[in-house]
Protein backbone atom coordinates (compact mmCIF):
# COMPACT_ATOMS: atom_id res chain seq x y z
CA UNK A 1 0.00 0.00 0.00
CA UNK A 2 1.11 3.56 -0.77
CA UNK A 3 1.81 5.73 2.26
CA UNK A 4 1.28 9.46 1.81
CA UNK A 5 3.65 11.22 4.06
CA UNK A 6 2.55 15.67 4.44
CA UNK A 7 4.45 18.29 5.29
CA UNK A 8 4.55 20.21 8.06
CA UNK A 9 2.22 19.19 10.64
CA UNK A 10 1.04 23.05 11.18
CA UNK A 11 1.57 25.83 9.07
CA UNK A 12 1.65 29.39 10.74
CA UNK A 13 1.13 31.51 8.26
CA UNK A 14 -0.37 35.90 8.02
CA UNK A 15 -2.93 36.57 6.26
CA UNK A 16 -2.14 37.83 2.87
CA UNK A 17 0.97 35.62 2.79
CA UNK A 18 1.80 32.86 0.58
CA UNK A 19 1.61 28.86 2.06
CA UNK A 20 3.22 26.27 0.12
CA UNK A 21 2.28 22.72 1.27
CA UNK A 22 4.14 19.56 0.77
CA UNK A 23 3.12 15.70 0.05
CA UNK A 24 4.86 13.07 -0.75
CA UNK A 25 4.37 9.40 -1.23
CA UNK A 26 5.97 6.47 -1.11
CA UNK A 27 5.80 5.53 -4.89
CA UNK A 28 5.04 6.87 -7.78
CA UNK A 29 1.62 7.37 -8.38
CA UNK A 30 2.03 9.43 -11.37
CA UNK A 31 -0.63 12.97 -11.54
CA UNK A 32 -3.15 11.26 -9.79
CA UNK A 33 -3.59 13.57 -6.45
CA UNK A 34 -6.06 15.70 -5.07
CA UNK A 35 -5.55 17.81 -2.41
CA UNK A 36 -9.10 18.65 0.05
CA UNK A 37 -9.97 21.15 2.25
CA UNK A 38 -11.43 21.00 5.33
CA UNK A 39 -12.95 23.55 7.72
CA UNK A 40 -13.62 22.49 11.48
CA UNK A 41 -17.14 20.60 11.44
CA UNK A 42 -17.23 20.66 7.92
CA UNK A 43 -16.85 18.21 4.84
CA UNK A 44 -13.71 18.05 2.77
CA UNK A 45 -13.86 19.79 0.25
CA UNK A 46 -12.15 18.74 -3.60
CA UNK A 47 -9.68 21.07 -4.42
CA UNK A 48 -7.46 20.03 -6.95
CA UNK A 49 -7.18 16.93 -9.20
CA UNK A 50 -4.64 15.46 -11.08
CA UNK A 51 -1.93 16.92 -8.96
CA UNK A 52 -2.74 20.73 -10.96
CA UNK A 53 -6.12 20.85 -12.16
CA UNK A 54 -8.54 23.04 -9.81
CA UNK A 55 -12.02 21.74 -9.32
CA UNK A 56 -15.44 23.53 -9.91
CA UNK A 57 -15.62 26.62 -8.33
CA UNK A 58 -12.00 26.57 -6.62
CA UNK A 59 -10.39 30.23 -6.88
CA UNK A 60 -7.42 30.33 -8.90
CA UNK A 61 -4.77 31.37 -5.38
CA UNK A 62 -4.53 27.76 -4.91
CA UNK A 63 -2.86 25.74 -7.43
CA UNK A 64 -1.00 22.27 -7.20
CA UNK A 65 2.35 21.06 -8.95
CA UNK A 66 4.14 17.81 -8.59
CA UNK A 67 4.51 14.33 -10.43
CA UNK A 68 5.63 10.80 -9.22
CA UNK A 69 6.29 11.22 -5.52
CA UNK A 70 6.66 14.83 -4.66
CA UNK A 71 3.28 17.07 -4.74
CA UNK A 72 2.90 20.57 -3.59
CA UNK A 73 -0.01 22.90 -2.78
CA UNK A 74 0.32 26.75 -3.10
CA UNK A 75 -1.64 28.90 -1.79
CA UNK A 76 -1.03 32.44 -3.42
CA UNK A 77 -2.43 34.54 -0.64
CA UNK A 78 -3.98 33.66 2.12
CA UNK A 79 -7.69 35.10 3.31
CA UNK A 80 -9.25 34.21 5.91
CA UNK A 81 -11.39 31.56 4.90
CA UNK A 82 -8.25 29.50 4.18
CA UNK A 83 -7.41 28.62 7.37
CA UNK A 84 -8.29 24.89 7.43
CA UNK A 85 -6.42 21.14 7.38
CA UNK A 86 -5.50 20.16 3.89
CA UNK A 87 -5.19 15.97 2.79
CA UNK A 88 -3.36 15.05 -0.09
CA UNK A 89 -4.48 11.64 -1.58
CA UNK A 90 -3.36 9.13 -4.52
CA UNK A 91 -5.67 7.50 -6.44
CA UNK A 92 -2.75 5.91 -8.91
CA UNK A 93 -3.12 2.84 -6.95
CA UNK A 94 -5.62 0.69 -4.89
CA UNK A 95 -6.59 1.34 -2.14
CA UNK A 96 -7.20 5.04 -1.99
CA UNK A 97 -5.00 7.08 0.66
CA UNK A 98 -4.85 9.85 2.37
CA UNK A 99 -1.86 12.13 3.55
CA UNK A 100 -2.67 12.86 7.51
CA UNK A 101 -3.12 16.62 6.91
CA UNK A 102 -1.53 20.36 7.43
CA UNK A 103 -3.14 22.30 9.54
CA UNK A 104 -2.83 26.10 8.26
CA UNK A 105 -3.49 28.23 11.02
CA UNK A 106 -3.45 32.29 11.43
CA UNK A 107 -0.38 33.30 12.64
CA UNK B 1 -27.16 21.01 -6.39
CA UNK B 2 -25.59 17.54 -5.70
CA UNK B 3 -26.50 16.64 -1.99
CA UNK B 4 -25.20 13.67 -0.06
CA UNK B 5 -26.65 12.91 3.46
CA UNK B 6 -25.72 10.25 5.83
CA UNK B 7 -27.59 9.00 8.47
CA UNK B 8 -27.48 6.07 11.18
CA UNK B 9 -25.12 6.87 13.02
CA UNK B 10 -25.25 5.99 17.14
CA UNK B 11 -24.05 4.92 19.95
CA UNK B 12 -23.01 0.75 20.64
CA UNK B 13 -21.82 -1.62 21.87
CA UNK B 14 -18.53 -3.23 20.98
CA UNK B 15 -19.62 -6.13 18.92
CA UNK B 16 -22.80 -4.56 18.01
CA UNK B 17 -23.71 -3.77 14.34
CA UNK B 18 -25.26 -0.97 12.95
CA UNK B 19 -26.25 -0.08 9.57
CA UNK B 20 -25.19 3.80 8.21
CA UNK B 21 -27.16 4.91 5.15
CA UNK B 22 -26.72 8.08 2.40
CA UNK B 23 -29.11 9.54 0.05
CA UNK B 24 -28.50 11.61 -3.28
CA UNK B 25 -30.17 14.19 -4.78
CA UNK B 26 -28.95 16.50 -7.54
CA UNK B 27 -27.15 13.84 -9.43
CA UNK B 28 -27.32 10.90 -11.78
CA UNK B 29 -26.80 8.47 -8.96
CA UNK B 30 -26.79 4.80 -10.80
CA UNK B 31 -23.83 6.31 -12.96
CA UNK B 32 -21.84 6.98 -10.25
CA UNK B 33 -19.13 4.39 -7.78
CA UNK B 34 -19.45 5.43 -4.18
CA UNK B 35 -17.94 5.41 -0.92
CA UNK B 36 -17.09 5.64 2.47
CA UNK B 37 -14.44 7.18 4.07
CA UNK B 38 -14.21 7.84 7.92
CA UNK B 39 -12.64 10.46 10.15
CA UNK B 40 -11.67 9.10 13.58
CA UNK B 41 -12.24 12.05 16.60
CA UNK B 42 -9.05 14.61 15.75
CA UNK B 43 -7.39 12.46 13.47
CA UNK B 44 -7.06 11.98 9.56
CA UNK B 45 -9.53 10.86 6.39
CA UNK B 46 -9.46 7.05 6.28
CA UNK B 47 -10.94 5.54 2.72
CA UNK B 48 -13.65 2.65 4.53
CA UNK B 49 -15.36 1.31 0.93
CA UNK B 50 -16.13 1.72 -2.33
CA UNK B 51 -18.94 0.33 -4.53
CA UNK B 52 -19.14 0.51 -8.53
CA UNK B 53 -22.25 2.23 -10.35
CA UNK B 54 -23.20 -1.58 -11.33
CA UNK B 55 -22.76 -3.20 -8.04
CA UNK B 56 -20.07 -5.35 -9.70
CA UNK B 57 -16.92 -4.14 -7.94
CA UNK B 58 -16.65 -3.86 -4.50
CA UNK B 59 -13.47 -2.84 -2.26
CA UNK B 60 -12.82 -2.66 1.45
CA UNK B 61 -9.83 -1.13 3.17
CA UNK B 62 -8.01 -4.27 5.10
CA UNK B 63 -9.31 -2.72 8.51
CA UNK B 64 -13.31 -3.59 8.18
CA UNK B 65 -13.18 -6.26 5.35
CA UNK B 66 -15.05 -9.47 6.70
CA UNK B 67 -17.03 -7.13 9.14
CA UNK B 68 -18.61 -4.28 6.98
CA UNK B 69 -20.63 -4.73 4.20
CA UNK B 70 -21.09 -1.88 0.89
CA UNK B 71 -24.47 -2.12 -0.66
CA UNK B 72 -26.46 0.24 -2.70
CA UNK B 73 -30.21 1.00 -4.22
CA UNK B 74 -30.04 2.86 -7.14
CA UNK B 75 -34.19 2.72 -7.39
CA UNK B 76 -33.78 4.96 -4.17
CA UNK B 77 -30.66 6.80 -4.52
CA UNK B 78 -29.07 4.98 -1.37
CA UNK B 79 -25.53 3.98 -0.43
CA UNK B 80 -25.34 1.72 2.77
CA UNK B 81 -22.99 0.21 5.11
CA UNK B 82 -23.38 -2.75 7.26
CA UNK B 83 -21.15 -2.50 9.93
CA UNK B 84 -21.10 -6.23 12.40
CA UNK B 85 -18.40 -6.70 14.89
CA UNK B 86 -17.85 -3.28 15.85
CA UNK B 87 -14.80 -2.24 17.81
CA UNK B 88 -14.05 0.93 19.36
CA UNK B 89 -11.25 1.64 16.74
CA UNK B 90 -14.28 1.78 14.42
CA UNK B 91 -15.65 4.85 16.55
CA UNK B 92 -15.79 7.35 14.04
CA UNK B 93 -17.54 10.25 11.49
CA UNK B 94 -18.21 8.68 8.10
CA UNK B 95 -18.70 10.42 5.24
CA UNK B 96 -20.08 8.94 1.90
CA UNK B 97 -18.76 10.42 -1.47
CA UNK B 98 -19.13 10.29 -4.43
CA UNK B 99 -16.18 9.01 -7.28
CA UNK B 100 -16.28 11.87 -9.62
CA UNK B 101 -15.03 10.58 -12.70
CA UNK B 102 -14.56 7.09 -11.70
CA UNK B 103 -10.83 7.28 -11.01
CA UNK B 104 -10.48 7.11 -7.33
CA UNK B 105 -10.69 11.09 -6.23
CA UNK B 106 -14.07 12.03 -4.04
CA UNK B 107 -16.39 14.97 -4.64
CA UNK B 108 -18.57 16.59 -3.14
CA UNK B 109 -18.84 14.39 0.66
CA UNK B 110 -21.83 14.30 2.73
CA UNK B 111 -21.27 16.16 6.35
CA UNK B 112 -21.19 12.64 7.66
CA UNK B 113 -23.14 10.43 10.83
CA UNK B 114 -21.32 9.78 13.77
CA UNK B 115 -20.64 5.86 14.90
CA UNK B 116 -19.79 5.76 18.92
CA UNK B 117 -18.31 2.23 20.07
CA UNK B 118 -18.12 2.02 23.76
CA UNK B 119 -19.45 0.33 26.07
Amino acid sequence: EIVMTQSPATLSVSPGERATLSCRSSQSVSSNLAWYQQKPGQAPRLLIYGASTRATGIPASFSGSGSGTEFTLTISSLQSEDFAVYYCQQYNNWPPAFGQGTKVEIK
Amino acid sequence: EVMLVESGGGLVKPGGSLRLSCVASGLSFSTYSMNWVRQAPGKGLEWVSSISSSRRYIYYADSVKGRFTISRDNAKNSLYLQMDGLSVEDTALYFCARDLTGSGYFDPWGQGTLVTVSS
